[in-house]
C-alpha cells in the first residue's frame, strides 16, 4: 500500500524557535497534503491543504503565518511552525493523497510529537 | 457545517466478544466514509472505506456498513481480541475534499 513518512517522529524545542516537519509520499506522488493536529485523547482537526505548487489553504482559526506550508514537489511537503509556544505542543499528522476522485484515499503519516519548553 | 460523533467514547470487553461501534454525522451529503484505527502516540491505520453509494465493506474480522439518509455508520468487530485495542476513528469525507473526524472510541479488550 501507499507509504507516507514524516520526520522527525518527536521534536522537543525551546519557546521562541521555529521547527519544521517533513511528510513525504514515499511511493507515490501526492498531488494534495494535508496537515493535521491532534491533542491528547482529541480528534484530528484539520489544519490546512496543500496542492503542489499552490499555496496552502488554511481552515479557519489556524494562523498561516505562524505555521508555513510548503508543497515544492509531489513527494514533499513541510510544515514550519514560527516562533512556537508551549500551547503549540501536539501531535502533528500528515496525509497524502494521489488524486481527487471517490476512490482515492488519503495515506497518513506516522505523526510528529512537538514538545515545545 | 458537519459534525461526527462515536458512541460510545470508551468500550472496556473481554476477548471473543463482538463489537459494534457506533459514528453519526449531521450532514448527509458526504463522499465516503473511512474508518481508521490508531494506536496510542501513532498514525491512523485505513481500515475501511464505503464509497457513498455502498452500503458496506468487509475485511477480515470487520464490517462496515453506511446508511446516509439516517447518517450513521457502524463498525462491527467479530470475535475481538486483545490486539484490537486501540482507538477507532471514523471520518467522513466531504464534497469539498475534506475529512471532518469524528471523536473516537477507545477500545480496550482484555483476555
Amino acid at each position: 500500500g501507499a507509504v507516507v513518512s514524516q520526520h522527525p517522529s518527536w521534536v522537543i524545542c525551546k519557546s521562541g524557535t521555529s521547527v519544521k516537519i517533513e511528510c513525504r509520499s514515499l511511493d507515490f506522488q501526492a498531488t494534495t497534503m494535508f496537515w493535521y493536529r491532534q491533542f491528547p485523547k482529541q480528534s484530528l482537526m484539520l489544519m490546512a491543504t496543500s496542492n503542489e505548487g499552490s499555496k496552502a489553504t488554511y481552515e479557519q482559526g489556524v494562523e498561516k503565518d505562524k505555521f508555513l506550508i510548503n508543497h515544492a514537489s509531489l513527494t514533499l511537503s513541510t510544515l514550519t511552525v514560527t516562533s512556537a509556544h508551549p500551547e503549540d505542543s501536539s501531535f502533528y499528522i500528515c496525509s497524502a493523497r494521489e488524486g481527487a476522485g471517490e476512490n482515492n484515499e488519503q495515506f497518513f503519516g506516522p505523526g510528529t510529537r512537538l514538545t515545545v519548553l | 457545517k458537519q459534525e461526527v460523533t462515536q458512541i460510545p467514547a470508551a468500550l472496556s470487553v473481554p476477548e471473543g466478544e463482538n463489537l459494534v461501534l457506533n459514528c453519526s454525522f449531521t450532514d448527509s451529503a458526504i463522499y465516503n466514509l473511512q474508518w481508521f484505527r490508531q494506536d496510542p502516540g501513532k498514525g491512523l491505520t485505513s481500515l475501511l472505506l464505503i464509497q457513498s453509494s455502498q452500503r458496506e465493506q468487509t475485511s477480515g474480522r470487520l464490517n462496515a456498513s453506511l446508511d446516509k439518509s439516517s447518517g450513521r455508520s457502524t463498525l462491527y468487530i467479530a470475535a475481538s481480541q486483545p490486539g484490537d485495542s486501540a482507538t477507532y476513528l471514523c471520518a467522513v469525507r466531504l464534497n469539498t475534499d475534506k475529512l471532518i473526524f469524528g471523536t473516537g472510541t477507545r477500545l480496550q479488550v482484555f483476555p
